[in-house]
């Protein structure tokens, strides 16, 4: 059971290219979401999805796209990317709204701006 | 504004001890508490929650306490092991259907042997 998977791990993209994150899980998931983590900041929502063609807008999403065309995967996209755009980003899943606390994170992609 | 506040960023404790970790926060419409730990170059991984109508909830060397008076909960490690080193995130649940998680900036633990 691979749980919440993400690719790539790493890159590095020079200012104003475009890439997309995967994100994948195994776990019949109705919620997924994108976080990025950077110095002191905690972990912020970017977007997230509540099912299978849904999206939504959490606390820092200007600069990012989403899809989830998939239940199983969540897309974030970068269209043009910026050095402050250069974070760690975690991908999670959740249950369900009855599921109650729990998600369940990825491993993290660490993404280079320069 | 932040909702979920940390404000200590490091905590250094020795084998054996207490440690506690502490959290405020400055929504009351929030129903559920969590505790979450993250090694280096790993996701973070869930650890404890409370709910909003409880006060405490252990799970073996970990309990969490809410004061919902004072807006405040903290997190017990008895007795803290080297292996607890880690930066432990507090996460609070908004209420509602969707019960997205606001995350503090974290505490850096470190247990020394």
């Amino acid at each position: 059971n691979a749980g919440v998977t993400q690719t790539p791990k790493f890159r590095v993209l020079k200012t104003g290219q475009s890439m997309t994150l995967l994100c994948a899980q195994d776990m019949n998931h109705e919620y997924m979401y994108w976080y990025r983590q950077d110095p002191g900041m905690g972990l912020r929502l970017i977007h997230y999805s509540v099912g299978e063609g849904t999206t939504a807008k959490g606390e820092v999403p200007d600069g990012y796209n989403v899809s989830r065309l998939k239940k199983q995967n969540f897309l974030l996209g970068l269209e043009s990317a910026a050095p402050s755009q250069t974070s760690v980003y975690f991908c999670a899943s959740r249950r369900d709204a009855s599921s109650g606390n729990t998600i369940y994170f990825g491993e993290g992609s660490w993404l280079t701006v320069v | 504004d932040q909702q979920v506040k940390q404000n200590s960023p490091s905590l250094s404790v020795q084998e054996g001890r207490i440690s506690i970790l502490n959290c405020d926060y400055t929504n009351s419409m929030f129903d559920y508490f969590l505790w979450y730990k993250k090694y280096p170059a790993e996701g973070p991984t869930f650890l404890i929650s409370i709910s909003s109508i409880k006060d405490k909830n252990e799970d073996g060397r970990f309990t969490v306490f809410l004061n919902k008076s004072a807006k405040h909960l903290s997190l017990h490690i008895v007795p803290s092991q080297p292996g607890d080193s880690a930066v432990y995130f507090c996460a609070a649940r908004v209420g509602g259907s969707q019960g997205n998680l606001i995350f503090g900036k974290g505490t850096k633990l470190s247990v020394k042997p």
